[in-house]
């Protein structure tokens, strides 16, 4: 079964720094996808970012990026010039190939950006 | 706004009870998925349905049951309410043109006192 760790509880950042979230998961698949969410307090549940496995490049969304590796079986999103807004929960998920299959998230990463 | 429809909003019942949680997936979108988040926990995969099946099951409890209508809007059914149901229930579609995306409804916060 996939499992996806993310290893930080809870991280700050002030704001207008750079600020790195890690994730690593696990699976025995070639394919698949990852992704990033943000729950602000209001509860949703925003994408931030998505990979493809298969691509080696990667991703980009204005001021969110990932490192994705592959090999190590890790993807961490880097948020530069945090702002306030940014504060959240951050989950990394990851998904099998296959359309029709569940995500699997990891416990989340309380991100708080100080003034 | 992600497009998925959750109501309500809020519910507030007692223990013992029954509750009907129901969600409006995104046009276009065959697939519906029901996660449960417990307090300052990450997402537990519960159920989901496409194009009215049911297509993979996580960990749902047996008192729990939903099903996925011809107009592809869903229904989660939560029985004999314990104090541990307390949760935000959410409901993501997906399927449609941006096939491996799921979004996400705004959930329904479901207290049991």
């Amino acid at each position: 079964a996939q499992t996806v760790t993310q290893s930080q509880p809870e991280m700050s950042v002030q704001e207008a720094e750079t600020v790195t979230l890690s994730c690593t998961y696990d699976t025995s698949e070639n394919n698949y996808y990852l992704f990033w969410y943000k729950q602000p307090p209001s509860r949703q549940m925003i994408l931030v970012i998505r990979q493809e496995a298969y691509k080696q490049q990667n991703a980009t969304e204005n001021r969110f990026s990932v490192n994705f590796q592959k090999a190590a079986k890790s993807f961490s999103l880097k948020i530069s010039d945090s702002q306030l807004g940014d504060t959240a929960m951050y989950f990394c998920a990851f998904r099998e190939w296959s359309n029709n299959n569940d995500m699997r998230f990891g416990a989340g990463t309380r991100l708080t950006v100080k003034p | 706004d992600s497009g998925v429809t959750q109501t309500p909003k809020h519910l507030i019942t007692a223990t013992g009870q029954r509750v009907t949680l129901r969600c409006s997936p995104r046009s276009g979108d065959l697939s519906v998925y029901w996660y449960q988040q417990s307090l300052d926990q990450g997402l537990q995969f519960l159920i989901q349905y496409y194009n009215g099946e049911e297509r993979a099951k996580g960990n749902i409890l047996e008192r729990f049951s939903a099903q996925q209508f011809p107009d592809l809007h869903s229904e989660l059914n939560l029985s004999s309410l314990e104090l541990g149901d307390s949760a935000l229930y959410f409901c993501a579609s997906g399927g449609g043109l941006a096939k491996n995306i799921q979004y996400f409804g705004a959930g329904t916060r479901l207290s049991v006192l």
